[in-house]
């Protein structure tokens, strides 16, 4: 079974650009969660999708938005970069429900200039 | 303070030596998930504990849960420089069942091994 693939792996952007970042689940998961993961505050939870819908979001602001496609693959969008997004985004996917573990992808480390 | 300590930060340890790393919560656990890191890479599944008193092992670690202190801990026996990286502890916080894909991390505890 593939896992969890993330695109793309690195991203270069300047102040104020906006920023898409792929992600495709291992097959038959319908939920897929975001986080960012910094130096300084670590993983944190950005936001859930499973079946296209939007079950639980973390605190970010309104700049980091998601969605997720009938295939499961979801997408991540940042507008209006800070230099402060710099981070490396990590996808996890699961089942959605039950009681099972997320699976992570290998990131798409994006670096604010 | 964060919702889940990891102690400690960081250990250096000679290989063969065993070692414990302690996650521990401020809020009550629906479930602990333990996860290693490498260097700026994605995190690999360990081990899932879900009921207090549960133990379980994989190859040379072995993970517990204790309810009662809403702490669990993860063993490595005869460490192998193949067990460097981050290992990072998550939780499900949210009671009935409303955790919905969120996982709050530990700040991650840096491993060592020397050969």
């Amino acid at each position: 079974k593939a896992g969890v693939t993330q695109t793309p792996r690195y991203l270069i952007k300047t102040r104020g650009q906006q920023v898409t970042l792929s992600c495709s689940p291992i097959s038959g998961h319908r939920s897929v969660s975001w986080y960012q993961q910094t130096p300084g505050q670590g993983l944190q939870f950005l936001f859930e999708y499973f079946s296209e819908t939007q079950r639980n979001k973390g605190n970010f602001p309104g700049r980091f938005s998601g969605r997720q496609f009938s295939n499961s693959r979801s997408e991540m969008n940042v507008s209006t970069l800070e230099l402060g997004d710099s981070a490396l985004y990590l996808c996890a996917s699961s089942p959605g429900y039950g009681n099972q573990p997320q699976h992570f992808g290998d990131g798409t480390r994006l670096s604010i200039l | 303070s964060q919702e889940l300590e990891q102690s400690p930060q960081s250990l250096i340890v000679q290989e063969g030596k065993n070692l414990t790393i302690n996650c521990t919560s401020s809020k009550t656990l629906y479930g602990l998930y333990w996860y290693k890191q490498k260097y700026g890479e994605g995190l690999i599944f360990l081990m899932m504990l879900q009921k207090g008193g549960e133990e379980k092992s994989h190859e040379k670690i072995t993970a517990k849960l204790d309810e009662k202190k809403q702490q669990s801990s993860l063993h490595i026996t005869a460490s192998q420089p193949s067990h460097a990286g981050i290992y990072l502890c998550g939780a499900e916080t949210d009671a009935g069942g409303t955790s919905y894909g969120k996982l709050t991390f530990g700040q991650g505890t840096i491993l060592t091994v020397h050969p």
